[in-house]
């Protein structure tokens, strides 16, 4: 059971727009610590996705955005791709824990 | 080019002890907070634990806390992580993975080495 929490999955048509949530507590994302996204292909190290909860590294498609409010935050994607089938993540700092955390993970599938 | 390429991982036994390394360049090392982050057959990311630029300040995540200590030799450009007291719930792949300057997210990681804790 990890400190933030993610669905399982997330599935949308190419082309289609797809959020997947970030949930955590007064101790990590309510307490302003800044929500960062990573995409990780099969077989393959994590990617810096988004930073500082809406900042995207340079080479990172704007089809990609981040939003935080309170104790939650977003990946959205719009103009769903084959390419963007991967696992998700969000990650944060925990106060209380005095430590970074992961979310479960998200699985996209492009249908 | 940064690079980060961690070595040192196999096959142990519960209780036994491993040492990782994760070798970097391309950028100053030394300017760089470190993570270590591993991730479980199947399973999602699990951080572990972090270093600041000089080495005196280290975090562990509760799990590993007393068991591993991270380290860093900056004339050398390494970074390590000493696992002792091994169990099967240690199997993983392990990444190294550079602090970006403002905030804690990791903007490179290495390919990561494999830890096999079984009998």
């Amino acid at each position: 059971q990890s400190v933030l929490t993610q669905p399982p999955s997330v599935s949308g048509a190419p082309g289609q727009r797809v959020t997947i949530s970030c949930t955590g507590s007064t101790s990590n994302i309510g307490a302003n610590y800044d929500v960062h996204w990573y995409q990780q292909l099969p077989g393959t190290a994590p990617k810096l996705l988004i930073y500082g909860n809406n900042n995207r590294p340079s080479g990172v498609p704007d089809r990609f955005s981040g939003s935080k409010s309170g104790t939650s935050a977003s990946l959205a994607i719009t103009g769903l791709q084959a390419e963007d089938e991967a696992d998700y993540y969000c990650q944060s700092y925990d106060s209380r824990l005095s430590g970074v955390v992961f979310g479960g993970g998200t699985k996209l599938t492009v249908l | 080019e940064v690079q980060l390429v961690e070595s040192g991982g196999g096959l142990v036994q519960p209780g036994g002890s491993l040492r990782l390394s994760c070798a970097a360049s391309g950028f100053t090392f030394s300017s760089y907070w470190m993570h270590w982050v591993r991730q479980a057959p199947g399973k999602g990311l699990v951080w572990v634990s972090r270093i600041n630029r000089d080495g005196t300040s280290t975090t562990y995540a509760d799990s590993v806390k007393g068991r591993f200590t991270i380290s860093r030799d900056n004339a050398k450009n390494t970074l390590y992580l000493q696992m002792n007291s091994l169990r099967a719930e240690d199997t993983a792949v392990y990444y190294c993975a550079r602090e970006e300057k403002i905030g804690i997210q990791s903007d490179y990681w290495g390919q990561g080495t494999l830890v096999t804790v079984s009998s």
